[in-house]
């Protein structure tokens, strides 16, 4: 089954432990990317990568870090988290772009941080 | 930059009503449109798509419509039902992007 794995689903932090979601996906894409989602605001994108070695920052990319040293992984990193990152995040990947390509969402990460 | 936005933020029906969501689309040069719904607590899923050379598709249900003219998305499900209530997304993609933009999204509330 095609799939984007994302762990945890749900996380509780302090402000300034650092913390990794882990992102994987089972269908050999190319390009994975994570948002975030607040309320009023839709699907924001933080980072993207095409491949393996290649990421590069999306619309809100501060405060977040990202790797890609596979091509069916691709972790989010909050070195130093804040309270303003309290969301929910989605990782997605895709076959390639343009037409007939669609993007495969995980399940979701909600990220509280006191 | 150009972006999708959706006309109305929450739409109620009733069980067994059709249900018409809408979105505006500002980038003439996108040739790609897509569907998601989102349900409580879960990832957003594709539900259908369209090509820009086409003014409609249909689905199990859905229709999907695109009006070029005045760049004007919707999606139309038959017959809704209390298992559509979700909030559903529309996306535009153009050239070979591998990057598409959202809009905010509209919550459907299918009342039994």
């Amino acid at each position: 089954e095609a799939q984007v794995t994302q762990n945890p689903r749900y996380l509780i932090t302090v402000t300034g432990k650092k913390l990794t979601v882990t992102c994987s996906q089972n269908m050999n894409h190319e390009y994975m990317s994570w948002y975030r989602q607040d309320p009023g605001l839709g699907l924001r994108q933080i980072y993207y990568s095409m491949n393996v070695e290649v990421t590069d920052k999306g619309d809100v990319p501060e405060g977040y870090k990202v790797s890609r040293k596979e091509k069916r992984n691709f972790p989010l990193i909050l070195e130093s988290p804040s309270p303003n990152q309290t969301s929910l995040y989605f990782c997605a990947s895709r076959s390639g772009g343009g037409v007939g390509n669609t993007i495969y969402f995980g399940e979701g990460s909600w990220l509280t941080v006191v | 930059g150009e972006s999708v936005g959706l006309h109305l933020p929450t739409l109620s029906v009733q069980e067994g009503d059709n249900s018409i969501i809408n979105c505006a689309y500002s980038n003439s040069a996108s040739d790609y449109f897509i569907w998601y719904k989102q349900e409580s607590g879960k990832g957003p899923q594709f539900i259908i798509d369209i090509r820009s050379n086409m003014d409609k598709r249909q689905g199990q249900r859905v229709t999907v419509l695109l009006n070029k003219t005045v760049k004007h998305l919707s999606l139309q499900i038959a017959a809704t039902q209390p298992g559509d209530s979700a909030v559903y997304f529309c996306a535009e993609n153009y050239g070979g992007s591998y990057i598409p933009t959202f809009g905010r999204g509209t919550s459907l509330i299918v009342h039994p």
